[in-house]
């Protein structure tokens, strides 16, 4: 069974802190994704991976950063947390192979106060 | 500017009635679309895709429709279950990297 799995279900932060989100897939993929979902505004790409070391910046990815070290390793970093951060933010990852279905983690609600 | 686009916020439907969820996109590079489910709490799940090549793919109660002159694909539940009520997402891209996702479609089914 593939699984993606993000580090926290629930975080809070106050402003001005740094910020780590974890997320681990089990599927071997080459491609792997950080999204926010915000009310009516849907799915977000912040940043995706193609490879290790590899990095791209989807439509939002100011104040953010990436780090892919690991294939099955992909963190999404909130250099200086702000109000304007607090989200729901979704982790995916996709073969480069085959179909294109992204698999999606459960999320993690972050709220910075 | 919304390259994909769910015109309707929330639908409700009788159970046992088809469901039609709608998605309108603009790019006509795009070649490969996805429609996605997503439960409170929960990451979306994959649902069903198509690719441009096509116009129809059937997966059990669940059909998606592409019109590429309309640049417009639509999902159809039937029938329609109470297990079904979620927000649906479609998400259109090119290959295998950066799909652009909907706003999404709550849909209710009424018990």
């Amino acid at each position: 069974d593939v699984k993606v799995t993000q580090s926290s279900r629930y975080l809070v932060k106050r402003t001005g802190e740094k910020v780590f989100l974890e997320c681990v897939q089990d599927m071997d993929h080459e491609n792997m994704f950080w999204y926010r979902q915000d009310p009516g505004l849907g799915l977000r790409l912040i940043y995706f991976s193609y490879d290790v070391k590899m990095k791209e910046k989807g439509d939002i990815p100011e104040g953010y950063s990436v780090s892919r070290e690991k294939k099955e390793r992909f963190s999404l970093i909130l250099e200086s947390a702000s109000t304007n951060q607090t989200s729901m933010y979704l982790c995916a990852s996709s073969s480069r192979q085959g179909s294109y279905e992204q698999y999606f983690g459960p999320g993690t609600r972050l709220t910075v106060t | 500017d919304q390259q994909v686009k769910q015109n309707s916020p929330s639908l409700s439907v009788q159970e046992g009635r088809i469901s039609i969820l709608n998605c309108d996109y603009t790019n006509s590079m795009f070649d490969y679309f996805l429609w996605y489910k997503k439960y409170p709490a929960e990451g979306p799940t994959f649902l069903i895709s198509i690719s441009s090549i096509k116009d129809k793919n059937e997966d059990g109660r669940f059909t998606v429709f592409l019109n590429k002159s309309a640049k417009h694909l639509s999902l159809h539940i039937v029938p329609s279950q109470p297990g079904d009520s979620a927000v649906y997402f479609c998400a259109a891209g090119r290959g295998t990297y950066k799909y652009i996702f909907g706003t999404g479609t709550r849909l209710k089914v009424l018990a």
